[in-house]
């Protein structure tokens, strides 16, 4: 069974960082693009980035870019998404999900809070 | 960037009616990179449609997508009560890969 768990969300403070994980597991971890959505609370659904299946390929998106770095460890079947200078904006559910033409598993969310 | 505008925002239909639900794009999209997404509250989004009209695994043969170029539809032929949901349409052939505002069906 295909699963992706996000772990790392929480309460920080406006300019502060946090470093979000998702493991996978029930497929080979390494053939996939894989990608980060978020959801501010009551909005839709907004890309954040994706990584293709060796790191290869990455994109953001622009209220991120430069804040935000993804990353996998193909061996730990993992993805990352490091976030610095975090703004009262970036609150949201944060998904990680697989898959390059449609998105076809997804993770449950991490919410991150940036609030004072 | 590739702008997705959905219409209507909010579709009020009663149970065992027809919904079209309408994804307009700003610039041609391939359509080997359009989806379609349902999302529940308090649930992640689940995969309907991929590559513009083909269903992903476990979709029922009542929900259908079309389209090409700028112009996509999803169509749900008979709608069940598990079906009032937001839906929501994405692009992933250019960066930044985009989402649609979403478009509530509701139960009229």
């Amino acid at each position: 069974e295909v699963q992706l768990v996000e772990s790392g969300g929480g309460l920080v403070q406006p300019g502060g960082s946090l470093r979000l994980s998702c493991a996978a597991s029930g497929f080979t971890f390494s053939s996939y693009s894989m990608n980060w959505v978020r959801q501010a609370p009551g909005k839709g659904l907004e890309w954040v980035s994706h990584i293709s299946s060796s790191s290869s390929t990455i994109s953001y998106a622009e209220p991120v870019k430069g804040r935000f770095t993804i990353s996998r460890d193909n061996a730990k079947n993992s993805l990352y998404l490091q976030m610095n200078s975090l703004r009262d904006e970036d609150t949201a559910v944060y998904y990680c999900a697989r898959g390059l033409g449609g998105y076809d598993y997804w993770g449950q969310g991490t919410l991150v809070t940036v609030s004072s | 960037e590739i702008v997705l505008t959905q219409s209507p925002g909010t579709l009020s239909l009663s149970p065992g009616e027809r919904a079209t639900l309408s994804c307009r794009a700003s610039q041609s999209v391939s359509s080997s990179y359009l989806a379609w997404y349902q999302q529940k509250p308090g649930q992640a989004p689940r995969l309907l449609i991929y590559g513009a009209s083909s269903r992903a695994t476990g979709i029922p043969d009542r929900f259908s997508g079309s389209g090409s170029g700028t112009d996509f539809t999803l169509t749900i032929s008979r709608l069940e009560p598990e079906d009032f949901a937001v839906y929501y349409c994405q692009q992933s052939g250019s960066s930044p890969r985009t989402f649609g505002q979403g478009t509530k069906v509701e139960i009229k």
